[in-house]
């Protein structure tokens, strides 16, 4: 079975900083993971997508994310926070077990961001 | 396109009383999901349609949970009766295919139910 952990449940860093949200995944097939992003009271977005063809896929808002297989790890990145930055992430595998209907998510990493 | 719709956007309601939440997925979108978002168990699918028709609903937590999809551009999701450890927000999703494809998926606002 597929699944995902983030490793950490809050995040906090400075305006014009680094960012690094942290994904591992269990799968036993190639996965298709995505992040997605939750600003409050708000529906989810999705941020960006692994598909296989690249392992550095870059998504909205200047956030990146790398696949490495070796490490089994898919971490978000952004080189500088900005104030609108600060909601809630969510790190996603696809159920392949299921039919691929199945969004399997993570506990979510809330970040803040401090001016 | 206004993106998924639902409606309403908040309920509160009493133990023991039917509560129904709609969704009007993006046109076009062969697939619908719906979630539900708590505190303890984070986000959860609890069963999701192709074509109108529901395809796994294994996520359901018990009897007193329905859903339909009537048609193309309208789902419902039923709580009969309604009990407060149903509180949380309610999401419904769409997608033009699975996510095992890559596919993204478009999530409304959320219902924020409240049950006394």
């Amino acid at each position: 079975a597929q699944s995902v952990t983030q490793l950490d449940s809050h995040v906090s860093v400075s305006e014009g900083t680094p960012v690094l949200l942290r994904c591992n995944y269990s799968s036993s097939y190639s996965p298709s993971l995505f992040w997605y992003v939750q600003h409050p009271n708000k529906g989810l977005q999705l941020l960006l997508k692994y598909t296989s063809a690249a392992t550095l896929v870059k998504g909205i808002n200047g956030f990146e994310a790398e696949f490495k297989k070796s490490e089994t790890s898919f971490h978000l990145t952004k080189p500088s926070a900005h104030m609108s930055d600060a909601a809630e992430y969510f790190c996603v595998v696809s159920d392949r077990d299921n039919q691929g209907g199945k969004l399997i998510f993570g506990q979510g990493t809330e970040l803040s961001v401090k001016p | 396109d206004a993106g998924v719709i639902q409606s309403p956007r908040h309920e509160v309601t009493e133990m023991g009383q039917e509560v129904t939440l709609r969704c009007k997925p993006i046109s076009g979108h062969d697939y619908l999901f719906w979630y539900r978002q708590t505190m303890m168990r984070g986000l959860e699918l609890l069963i999701y349609f192709n074509n109108n028709v529901p395809i796994d609903d294994s996520g359901m937590p018990e009897d007193r949970f329905s859903a339909k999809m009537p048609n193309a551009s309208f789902s419902t999701l039923k709580i009969q009766p309604s009990e407060p450890r149903d509180s949380a927000v309610y999401f419904c999703a769409s997608s033009l295919a699975l996510p095992l494809a890559y596919n993204e998926q478009f999530f409304g606002p959320g219902t924020r139910l409240t049950v006394l």
